[in-house]
């Protein structure tokens, strides 16, 4: 079966800081990938999803990026924290519909 | 554009049948799908409907599509104190490589 994982489960960093999140997938081969966010505002909001190694879509500009080294890892990056990107961060996986983790709550003091 | 409308809160009780609705734009959509999330955890997969069928029974769910107003809805009966989470309806974008989320509904169940 697959399962989904992220680390950390929370994270608190201070503004202008870096970041990196991480993502894997067990169980499947080439899934399409997905980093959401989601605010207080409890609307998901997507980020970037990847189809492939390498292939990166950025669905929104901002100071966060992403990359696909491996099939199965999927690694959220910042060079330095905004207030503005504290939230709850989802990776998800699917073809159609998609998987969710466990998320990963970040707070930026 | 693409978006996909919910309303924000309801409340039942115990016991009572709950009614998600929602609202959705893209008439090509394949599939449309609905979500649970319980609090600080991801979005689990509830269940989904095929755009050629008008209804999906599983359990306590009843999925009801209305293609000609783009409308679904989610009938949850029995309701437990344990369905009290934000649930999201969800569609394909046209592009087929992302869902678009609404905003979620949080049910409330009171004893």
């Amino acid at each position: 079966s697959q399962t989904i994982h992220q680390w950390p489960a929370t994270l608190v960093q201070p503004v202008g800081s870096p970041l990196s999140l991480e993502c894997t997938v067990e169980g499947t081969s080439n899934p399409n990938l997905y980093w959401y966010r989601q605010a207080a505002g409890r609307g998901l909001q997507l980020l970037f999803y990847s189809v492939g190694i390498g292939q990166i879509s950025s669905e929104v500009p901002q100071n966060l990026s992403a990359s696909r080294p491996q099939d199965r890892q999927f690694i959220l990056s910042s060079k330095k924290l905004l207030l503005s990107d504290s939230g709850f961060y989802l990776c998800a996986w699917g073809r159609g519909e998609q998987f969710f983790g466990p998320g990963t709550r970040l707070t930026v003091l | 554009g693409e978006d996909v409308e919910q309303s924000l809160f309801l409340s039942v009780r115990e016991g009572d049948s709950s009614v998600i609705n929602c609202t959705y734009t893209d008439s090509s959509s394949t599939y449309l799908y609905w979500y649970k999330q319980e609090p600080g955890a991801g979005l689990q997969l509830l269940t989904y409907i095929f755009s050629n069928m008008d209804m999906k029974q599983d359990q306590r769910l009843t999925v009801l599509l209305n293609k000609k107003d783009k409308h679904l809805s989610l009938r949850i009966a029995d309701t437990q104190t344990g369905d009290s989470a934000i649930y999201f309806c969800a569609e394909p974008n046209q592009a087929g490589t992302a869902l678009i989320f609404g905003k979620g509904t949080t049910l409330s169940v009171s004893s």
